[in-house]
């Protein structure tokens, strides 16, 4: 079945230490976008990226990094530079970056920072 | 003031109720409008794209209004199961790029 994968699901990290959160669509969709959710907040874009080798900061990209080797595969990184790290990161992915297509949403990765 | 602007809500109906929502957007030159439905702790999912003739898919209607900016969204004979967060999404260009701008939603509670 097509279909965006996060992994891992739930990750625990020690403040002062880099998670890398993984995204991995098989849709051979050309964009894909990470997002962070807070309790009861919307979503909130961090990195977005329309082709290989190339990706765009979103509105709160400040302690995060990506990468965009591969057309299946957009990762992201969150390093110890971000504050508040606890959240529900989303990533999604649309078929192409033209005027229409709906983005499609992997399960999410819930990252607690103890 | 925000790119896209829901009413949070929660709107309390019971079963059987007819119940609409509204979202404003900011950029009139934003391109595709879609609802999504989240669940609690779950990801968002697709309820239905927009269109400018305005369309329905069963007891659902989402209309655009691109004069005034808003789209709304209507359910009809309201289902234990709607209850949700509903976010109105906006996708606009920017810079030559494009982005899917998300409503902060409105959460719904269906009650028996």
């Amino acid at each position: 079945d097509g279909g965006i994968t996060q992994s891992p699901k739930y990750l625990f990290r020690k403040e002062g230490q880099n998670v890398t959160l993984s995204c991995e669509q098989n849709l051979n969709h050309d964009a894909m976008y990470w997002y962070r959710q807070d309790p009861g907040q919307g979503l909130r874009l961090i990195y977005y990226s329309q082709i290989v080798n190339d990706f765009q900061k979103g509105d709160i990209a400040e302690g995060y990094s990506v990468s965009r080797e591969k057309k299946e595969s957009f990762p992201l990184t969150v390093t110890s530079a971000q504050k508040n790290p606890t959240a529900f990161y989303l990533c999604a992915s649309s078929i192409y970056a033209g005027q229409t297509g709906e983005l499609f949403f992997g399960e999410g990765s819930r990252l607690t920072v103890l | 003031r925000k790119e896209v602007e829901q009413d949070p809500g929660p709107f309390n109906v019971p079963e059987g109720a007819t119940v609409a929502f509204n979202c404003t957007y900011s950029n009139s030159a934003s391109q595709s409008f879609f609802w999504y439905r989240q669940d609690c702790r779950k990801e968002p999912k697709l309820l239905m794209s927009v269109y400018s003739s305005g369309n329905e898919d069963g007891r659902f209607t989402a209309q655009l209004n691109r004069a005034s900016q808003y789209i709304s969204l209507l359910i009809r004979d309201s289902k234990l199961s709607d209850s949700a967060t509903y976010l109105c999404v906006v996708k606009e260009t920017a810079s030559g790029t494009y982005k899917y701008i998300f409503g902060t939603g409105t959460r719904l509670k269906v009650l028996a």
